[in-house]
């Protein structure tokens, strides 16, 4: 059973409005990842972090910005939300490269 | 660079056929991790499997099984006797050296009683 959660877990919001997308993992695990999924069902990294202070973009540009203050927590921010950024943000971290990702529930983000 | 090709966008069974699910990859590298992962509808990816790229023996997990053939740089997955609740997304992926995991872009699977 993975210990990793999102919060929220379903958002709407309004366009220009900040907001940040929660995540925080139990295990000690120093790799995490953010990533948006499109409705066609593709994933797409937007952001990783292999430990405190330690952040890095993925491969897909992402007007999102995250930090890494502590190692169990990894929050997605959002400064001006507008309609292009509605999809789905899974959170995922694992102990080492090379070994499985545990996911969140995910959040569901819709911007009106 | 690495890649990862699921030619099915979607697949339609009826309740007990087999079914399976093809995953093809691309990388350089000698040493490298093949996955599969499910996706119900509640939306939380599911790990299935890690293969390493050394271990070409074939597995089984109840209905389950994955075919690894390093020849055609392929990881299959098929599932026997398919159950309406095996209807999900499932994501075939790859990590090689200190990369991060490259997905293919899923394959969705319909069951259908």
């Amino acid at each position: 059973e993975a210990d990793i959660y999102q919060t929220p877990r379903y958002l709407v919001i309004g366009t220009g409005k900040k907001i940040t997308l929660e995540c925080s993992q139990t295990m000690g695990h120093d790799k995490m990842y953010w990533y948006q999924q499109d409705p066609g069902m593709e994933l797409h990294l937007i952001h990783y972090s292999y430990g405190v202070n330690s952040t890095e973009k993925g491969d897909l540009s992402s007007e999102s910005t995250v930090s890494r203050i502590r190692t169990e927590h990894f929050p997605l921010t959002l400064e001006s939300a507008r309609p292009s950024h509605t999809s789905q943000y899974l959170c995922a971290s694992s102990e080492v490269v090379g070994e499985k990702l545990f996911f969140g529930s995910g959040t569901q983000l819709s911007v009106l | 660079a690495q890649k990862v090709t699921q030619a099915q966008t979607e697949i339609s069974v009826v309740e007990k056929e087999d079914v399976t699910l093809d995953c093809v990859y691309e990388t350089r590298d000698t040493t490298y991790y093949l996955f599969w992962y499910k996706q119900p509808p509640s939306g939380e990816l599911v790990f299935l499997i890690r293969r390493n790229s050394f271990d070409e023996q074939n597995e089984i997990s109840g209905r389950y099984s994955w075919n690894f053939q390093k020849s055609t740089s392929s990881f299959n997955f098929t599932i026997t006797a398919s159950q309406v609740v095996d209807s999900a997304v499932y994501f075939c992926a790859l990590t090689a050296g200190y990369s991060t995991l490259t997905f293919g872009k899923g394959t969705m699977l319909l069951v259908s009683p």
